[in-house]
């Protein structure tokens, strides 16, 4: 099946600084991928995706590459605020019926 | 409004004592899935629904039973819970297969003693 990891677990940033959190996928197949924001205690929520005919997308301060050779993909947040604070999970979708997920990296941003 | 419930919200229970976690959803959503969450290892598939009376195993679906008799319910069973089984779940669903947005439910957090 899928295997997605996801890297770093933790980072930390100045307010203002720019966030990358990379991910890499095993499954060659795989043709969608999402990523998600979960607040403290809050629940998972879709923040932006791209999806494997697309290399690159973005959404105001957020962004997202696709690198299908490499099977990598990472999220950057540009102009980073404390409201950026949260865990982020990326995933992919492939052959099978199921989105696998990373392990989580928690983006920690110091005013 | 459009949502994902889950209920109960916190739960704690002891070793071998049936539990069900159940799971509703009013998009008309086709798919439906359960993930677990454990520190350091993300969300974990259990089980997932493609439709009504479709069911099929995740990642991690030991110990669990699922059913889906009604488009909108999909409700998780732990007939004989164990201590390893104590984390934080979410029930989700999405239009169809996952290449549609998943919605989340708020969580539930089981304790097994």
């Amino acid at each position: 099946g899928e295997n997605v990891e996801q890297h770093p677990s933790t980072l930390s940033v100045q307010e203002g600084d720019s966030a990358v959190i990379k991910c890499t996928y095993s499954d060659s197949a795989s043709n969608y991928f999402p990523w998600y924001k979960q607040e403290l205690g809050k629940r998972p929520q879709l923040i932006i995706d791209i999806r494997s005919n697309v290399g690159e997308k973005k959404d105001q301060r957020i962004a997202v590459t696709l690198n299908k050779t490499a099977k990598h993909f990472s999220l950057h947040i540009t102009e980073t605020q404390p409201e950026d604070s949260a865990v982020y999970f990326c995933a992919a979708f492939g052959a099978g019926n199921m989105l696998t997920f990373g392990g989580g990296t928690r983006l920690m941003v110091k005013p | 409004e459009a949502q994902v419930t889950q209920n109960p919200r916190y739960l704690i229970t002891v070793t071998g004592k049936k539990l069900t976690v159940t799971c509703s959803q009013n998009m008309n959503h086709e798919y439906m899935s359960w993930y677990r969450q454990d520190p350091g290892l993300g969300l974990r598939q259990i089980y997932y629904s493609m439709n009504v009376e479709v069911t099929d195993k995740g990642d991690v679906p030991e110990g669990y039973k699922v059913s889906r008799k009604e488009k909108r319910n999909f409700p998780l069973i732990l007939e004989s819970p164990s201590p390893n089984q104590t984390s934080l779940y979410f029930c989700a669903s999405s239009l169809r297969e996952p290449s549609y947005e998943q919605y989340f439910g708020p969580g539930t957090r089981l304790t097994v003693t």
